[in-house]
């Protein structure tokens, strides 16, 4: 089983600013590497796929970077909307494909 | 717009069983695959299985391996989640989602609401 682990596990960050969040894979995963953003009560809602394509709606201040087993997701400008939990999956080859365990980012 | 709608969670005792049932609409069911993910309070997501489009292959991951059975009926645009033999590491939140296939494997591009399952005695 692939694992995946985030750093930091909380960012805090002040509204303009930009957050850059990690993503390491405990082997290559190539650019098979998905985000995702969860709120409070709220099921995850995906952000990227192949670890830089934008899903559907999601707005330019999301970037996806990295291949193979670092990656990272920057936001920029933050804003109010964008304070949650962030998530990374993997679905490099079968299953299981994996999450990591988050990385809050807060209001500083 | 894509949706999914779960229900069929609650409280059981150890040992016991739930069947999770997934509604989708807006999208043509039966050309995707599905999944059943999980999280549990305060912790990350976890897959836990899928089924294809036909119901011909489905997969599970380890901790639910034996206990927890998917299946589907495009008919009824549901996908189902039988629960057995829960255990209190089965305490979770249990979404349904659609999955995006990429050579073997799977993101999940939608996801239904969550439905809270809690074995407790």
């Amino acid at each position: 089983e692939i694992v995946m682990t985030q750093s930091p596990a909380t960012l805090s960050v002040s509204p303009g600013e930009s957050a850059t969040l990690s993503c390491r894979a405990s082997q290559s995963v190539n650019n098979n590497l998905a985000w995702y953003q969860q709120k409070p009560g709220q099921a995850p809602r995906l952000l990227i796929s192949g670890a830089t394509t934008r899903a559907t709606g999601i707005p330019a201040r999301f970037s996806g970077g990295g291949s193979g087993t670092e990656f990272t997701l920057t936001i920029s400008s933050l804003q109010s909307d964008d304070f949650a939990v962030y998530y990374c999956q993997h679905y490099s080859n079968w299953p299981p494909w994996t999450f990591g365990q988050g990385t809050k980012v807060e209001i500083k | 717009q894509v949706r999914l709608v779960e229900s069929g969670g609650g409280l059981v005792q150890p040992g016991g069983s739930l069947r999770l049932s997934c509604v989708g609409s807006g999208f043509t069911f039966g050309d995707y695959y599905m999944s059943w993910i999980r999280q549990a309070p305060g912790k990350g997501p976890e897959w836990v299985s899928y089924i294809d489009r036909r119901r011909n292959y489905t997969n599970y991951a380890d901790s639910v391996k034996g206990r927890f059975t998917i299946s589907r009926d495009n008919a009824k645009n549901s996908v189902f989640l039988q629960l057995n033999s829960l255990r209190g590491d089965d305490t979770a939140i249990y979404y349904c989602a659609r999955d995006r296939r990429f050579d073997s494997g799977a993101y999940f591009d939608y996801w239904g609401q969550g439905i809270l399952v809690t074995v407790s005695s």
